[in-house]
């Protein structure tokens, strides 16, 4: 099965500055993969995925890069900003479901 | 339109006890899922329904049981409750397939003692 690997569990940034969070998935069959974000005492929320067909995709300040060849993926964040803190989740699609990794908290401290 | 619900918001439970957790959407969506989080654990599946009247076993099903009577609801239970199963359990749905977004609901934080 699908097993995804995510780094690093913990990122403290100053805010301003960029942050990047990476994983790695096992299956070469793999071709969704998307990010969901998580505020303290709420529910994941979809910020942005990619598919396999493309290498990047961006939406204002969060980028997503995809090396398949590889089998990692990441999630960029630029000019980061205290609401920016919160729990990221990478995730990698098969066969019907989605196998996530195991999360990176993000501090952004002023 | 409240998307994802989900009932109780929290939980205690006794050692051996039983107990349904009940998931609502109002999104017509196909996909229904249930995940439990635990610390350092990430969000792992415990089963999933692609349609009404289907299901099928995640990546923890054990100690779990599941039913999609109506496109609706999802319910997740336990049939003996044990410590390893406090966490908090999310519901999610998906419109047509799991590449669809997931929409979350606002998760049951269940406690075994």
């Amino acid at each position: 099965g699908e097993n995804v690997e995510q780094h690093p569990s913990t990122l403290s940034v100053q805010e301003g500055d960029s942050a990047v969070i990476k994983c790695t998935y096992s299956d070469s069959a793999s071709n969704y993969f998307p990010w969901y974000k998580q505020e303290l005492g709420k529910r994941p929320q979809l910020i942005i995925d990619i598919r396999s067909n493309v290498g990047e995709k961006k939406d204002q300040r969060i980028a997503v890069t995809l090396n398949k060849t590889a089998k990692h993926f990441s999630l960029h964040i630029t000019e980061t900003q205290p609401e920016d803190s919160a729990v990221y989740f990478c995730a990698a699609y098969l066969v019907d479901k989605l196998i996530f990794g195991t999360g990176t908290r993000l501090q952004v401290f002023p | 339109n409240a998307g994802v619900t989900q009932t109780p918001k929290f939980r205690v439970l006794k050692t051996g006890q039983s107990m349904t957790l009940l998931c609502a959407q109002d999104m017509n969506h196909e996909y229904m899922y249930w995940y439990r989080q635990d610390p350092g654990m990430g969000l792992r599946l415990i089963h999933y329904s692609v349609g009404e009247g289907t299901t099928a076993k995640g990546e923890v099903p054990d100690g779990y049981n599941v039913s999609r009577l109506k496109k609706q609801n999802f319910l997740l239970g336990l049939e003996s409750a044990a410590p390893s199963q406090t966490s908090v359990y999310f519901c999610a749905s998906s419109r047509n397939h799991a590449q669809d977004t997931q929409y979350f609901g606002p998760g049951t934080r269940l406690t075994v003692l």
